[in-house]
């Protein structure tokens, strides 16, 4: 059974800050990983996506992915009322796998 | 570049009808893959296609089935409805089919409500 964990949340930061949200997996053959963000009625959206142990950054964005702990991340910096969402982290096994997902992380940027 | 359309937006139907829902990728795009998303359940897989092959199919009843057509357009059908099947469908395209190189791009989903 496949599982992605994230904390459902609400996470809370103040504007500026760096949010900080993690996701889990329990498949050790996933090979490529996903942020997706999708504000309440409306469909995800990809941030990015990583497949390489180590950090991948995107403007205000950071994916973070250790692969012997099963641990991704994904940091927003300068945190934004905007970023305010739910944060999808999905995993890919490789092949004709559909993406796994977690259940979100739903985050709240105070003004 | 146009997005990932799907038709129609909203849906109510009753249970024991059927249903069929649209989705047109983005142009180029090969690959179309079905999620279902629940407040319980979160989103899950139902199938992907390739060049009107299916590739993959997730853990749902054989009620829940798919086709794609030449133009790589999809229509996804559920039979027998079910009050557990209200949820938004989301149909999402891609280069190549799941995977690092080639995304998922979402569609705007259906929401399908079972009386």
């Amino acid at each position: 059974q496949k599982e992605v964990e994230q904390n459902s949340g609400p996470l809370s930061v103040p504007e500026g800050a760096i949010a900080s949200l993690n996701c889990t997996y329990s498949d050790r053959g996933s090979q490529s990983f996903f942020w997706y963000r999708q504000y309440s009625g409306k469909s995800p959206e990809l941030i990015m996506f990583i497949y390489s142990n180590g950090d991948k950054e995107d403007g205000r964005f950071t994916a973070q992915l250790n692969k012997a702990s099963q641990y991704v991340s994904l940091l927003i910096r300068d945190s934004q009322p905007s970023d305010s969402a739910t944060y999808l982290c999905a995993v890919h096994r490789g092949g004709a796998d559909g993406l796994t997902f977690g259940k979100g992380t739903h985050l709240i940027i105070q003004p | 570049k146009a997005g990932v359309t799907q038709t129609p937006r909203y849906l109510i139907k009753t249970r024991g009808q059927q249903v069929t829902l649209s989705c047109s990728p983005i142009s180029g795009h090969r690959s179309v893959s079905w999620y279902q998303q629940t407040p319980g359940q979160g989103l899950q897989f139902l199938f992907e296609y390739f060049s009107e092959t299916q590739r993959n199919k997730g853990n749902f009843p054989g009620r829940f089935s798919g086709r794609q057509f030449s133009n790589s357009r999809s229509e996804m059908n559920v039979s027998t409805l079910e009050l557990g099947d209200s949820a938004l469908y989301l149909c999402a395209s891609s280069l190549a089919g799941s995977g690092w190189n080639s995304p998922l791009h979402f569609g705007n989903g259906t929401r399908l409500t079972v009386t």
